[in-house]
């Protein structure tokens, strides 16, 4: 059984940094692309970054560019997001996902973890 | 950057009744385009993915259709589980990788 398992979440001033973690487990982790997604309270959907299967290629909203960096642990079958310089507008909660090649490329995510609420506050 | 917009923002409809989502996007995403469901409180989950691809599990009361810039989801009958927020997502150009705004169905 698939199963993604995000920690790190928490309450943390404006300026402040915060590391997120995806654990997997149900699959080959190496294999897959995966993403992270966040949703602020009350809003949609808004993909956040993701990374290839050997992190080679990472991909950002301009949004969080600059402030955030996604990895991966391959060997620890994880996923991260290191973020920065933390705004009020990034309170949400941040969901990975896993984001399989579909007819050659990737964006499409079967699965996802429960989430995990970061809120940026003073 | 793609802009997914989806109408309407919400459908009002009774159990067994047929649900109708749009969703229409700023320039063509070919059938690059996916369609989630979200319950109160859950994670999404992914319905449709290439504009008509069932994800492995998901009832046939569900189907998606279109091309280019206009898609739909159809919802044949509505089961008492199927009220939900549901976004599509496009993957033809990006970063970024887009989603619409939503469409919430709820009980009449």
């Amino acid at each position: 059984e698939v199963q993604l398992v995000e920690s790190g979440g928490g309450l943390v001033q404006p300026g402040g940094s915060l590391r997120l973690s995806c654990e997997a487990s149900g699959f080959t982790f190496s294999s897959y692309w995966m993403s992270w997604v966040r949703q602020a309270p009350g809003k949609g959907l808004e993909w956040v970054a993701n990374i290839k299967q050997d992190g080679s290629e990472k991909y950002y909203v301009d949004s969080v560019k600059g402030r955030f960096t996604i990895s991966r642990d391959n060997a620890k079958n994880s996923l991260y997001l290191q973020m920065n310089s933390l705004r009020a507008e990034d309170t949400a909660v941040f969901y990975c996902a896993r984001d399989p090649i579909v007819a050659g490329q990737p964006g499409a995510f079967d699965y996802w973890g429960q989430g995990t609420l970061v809120t940026v506050s003073s | 950057e793609i802009v997914l917009t989806q109408s309407p923002a919400t459908l009002c409809l009774s159990p067994g009744e047929r649900a109708t989502l749009s969703c229409r996007a700023s320039q063509s995403v070919g059938r690059y385009l996916a369609w989630y469901q979200q319950k109160s409180g859950q994670a999404p989950r992914l319905l449709i993915y290439d504009a008509s691809n069932r994800a492995p599990g998901i009832p046939a009361r569900f189907s998606g259709s279109g091309s280019g810039t206009d898609f739909t989801l159809t919802i044949s009958s509505l089961e008492p589980e199927d009220f939900a927020v549901y976004y599509c997502q496009q993957r033809s150009n990006w970063p970024p990788l887009t989603f619409g705004g939503g469409t919430k169905v709820e009980i009449k």
